[in-house]
């Protein structure tokens, strides 16, 4: 597509729920990163897609969040039993593959996550 | 922790004046990178500079970089109600696709 697409733009969800966020990265860009911030922080790195793997996963706060990439393209982050702390907004990037970050990301415009 | 810090936090100023930004970082890197977000959802890149450049221009933008002192700033001239926004430095490390990004300045320009 033109841009990075994410989906839902907004999701509530109950405490304990599990939920799924969907990104969808610029066609032709094999790199994917996942990154969330909280209101009014900076972003914080969860996790690195080149192709379907994920060489850097590092940033994952807990067992509890876990994401897949199928196909080189589309990426679900799927966060089980939902905490009140996890609620922030969700931002997903995609860009070319150079070396060491060479490339701007393109930034999709979130999700927003708010447990309850 | 993070790697960038944006200096100041929050800054104001008058329509058509020159706004400033820091960054300040902890390692060598590769590159150094600028964003701007809105409304706290995406971010849009703004410029890249890579660690053997000092300074580079793109249209009102300016930014500088100096390896020795581990910082960059970002200049913004004659500025606009429209850049009214959040910005934020991110850090390339070598052989390292992932950026790491600062904490923020927040930017309002005053009509």
């Amino acid at each position: 597509g033109a841009g990075v697409s994410q989906s839902p733009s907004n999701k509530v969800t109950e405490k304990g729920k599990d939920v799924e966020l969907r990104c969808d990265p610029i066609s032709g860009h094999t790199a994917l990163y996942w990154y969330r911030q909280s209101l009014g922080q900076g972003l914080e790195f969860l996790i690195y897609f080149q192709g379907n793997s994920a060489p850097d996963k590092s940033g994952l706060p807990s067992d509890r969040f876990s994401a897949e990439r199928t196909g080189g393209s589309v990426s679900t982050l799927t966060i089980q039993r939902t905490q009140q702390e996890d609620s922030a907004v969700y931002l997903c990037a995609s860009s070319l593959v150079g070396q060491g970050g060479s490339y701007g990301y393109t930034f999709g415009s979130g999700t927003r996550l708010t447990v309850v | 922790s993070q790697q960038g810090e944006e200096d100041p936090q929050a800054l104001s100023i008058q329509e058509g004046e020159n706004a400033t930004m820091n960054c300040s970082y902890k390692t060598s890197i590769n590159n150094l990178q600028w964003y701007r977000q809105n409304s706290g959802r995406g971010l849009v890149h703004l410029i890249l500079i890579r660690s053997n450049e000092r300074e580079k221009h793109s249209g009102r933008l300016r930014v500088t970089l100096d390896t020795s002192k581990k910082s960059s700033s970002l200049l913004i001239t004659a500025s606009r109600a429209a850049d009214t926004a959040s910005y934020f430095c991110a850090t390339s490390l070598f052989g390292n696709e992932k950026l790491t990004f600062g904490t923020g300045t927040r930017l309002t320009i005053i009509p």
